[in-house]
């Protein structure tokens, strides 16, 4: 299973660092992935990271306010968010990516919210 | 950026009839690998996403075969055979073949 952690309310122009803890498979196996949601809206999809950390993925978005990382000995993926707006009030899930592209595993989310 | 169409937005069925779902992407999804990542997920009211297609056709484990996939290139359907009030909530197709990306939704409600 996945769990995310981290979330709560923070003021416009602050940080954040989401976690999520990875439970019952390889955690060193997989991409992980980030996607967000907000309320009432469709999913994004945020950043990924290959299974060893060298490589990572960004929507062009957000590009240079967050920064993905994963800590393989102890089965856990992060999400550094700075520079937070309005617009970054979703909940994120931290989901697992199978071999075959797609998002098989997925935590219930952790809200954000990004107000004054 | 892959960006993912998906028509239509809402959808309201009679329950035991069909239901069809397109994604179009704005360039093709065939990978250099020579294997096209998309895939759809399943959103109930109040519930995270669940993966119900991956990489075009292929049900994950546990979907009930009354749904399907198909498609090629940038075109891409997914149908239920008939509809169950299981199947209400938002149907989201996904490119994993650069990064990520999500159609808009579409919602599927009982007639």
């Amino acid at each position: 299973q996945l769990v995310e952690s981290g979330g709560g309310m923070v003021q416009p122009g602050g940080s954040l660092r989401l976690s999520c803890a990875g439970s019952g498979f390889t955690f060193s196996s997989h991409w992980m992935n980030w996607v967000r949601q907000a309320p009432g809206k469709g999913l994004e999809w945020v950043a990924n990271i290959n299974e060893d950390g060298s490589e990572k993925n960004y929507v062009d978005s957000l590009k240079g306010r967050v920064a993905i990382s994963r800590d393989n000995a102890g089965n856990s993926l992060s999400l550094q968010m700075n520079y937070l707006g309005a617009d970054d009030t979703a909940i994120y899930y931290c989901t697992r990516e199978s071999s075959w592209g797609a998002l098989d595993l997925w935590g219930r989310g952790t809200m954000v919210t990004v107000s004054s | 950026d892959i960006v993912m169409t998906q028509t239509p937005l809402s959808s309201s069925v009679t329950l035991g009839q069909p239901a069809s779902i397109s994604c179009r992407s704005s360039q093709s999804l065939v990978h250099s690998d020579g294997n096209t990542y998309l895939s759809w997920l399943q959103q109930r009211p109040g519930q995270p996403p669940r993966l119900l297609i991956y990489m075009v056709s292929n049900r994950f484990s546990g979907v009930p075969d009354r749904f399907s996939g198909s498609g090629a290139g940038t075109d891409f359907t997914l149908k239920i055979s008939r509809v169950e009030a299981e199947d209400v909530g938002v149907y989201y197709c996904m490119q994993g073949t650069q990064s990520g990306s999500f159609g808009q939704g579409t919602k599927l409600e009982i007639k």
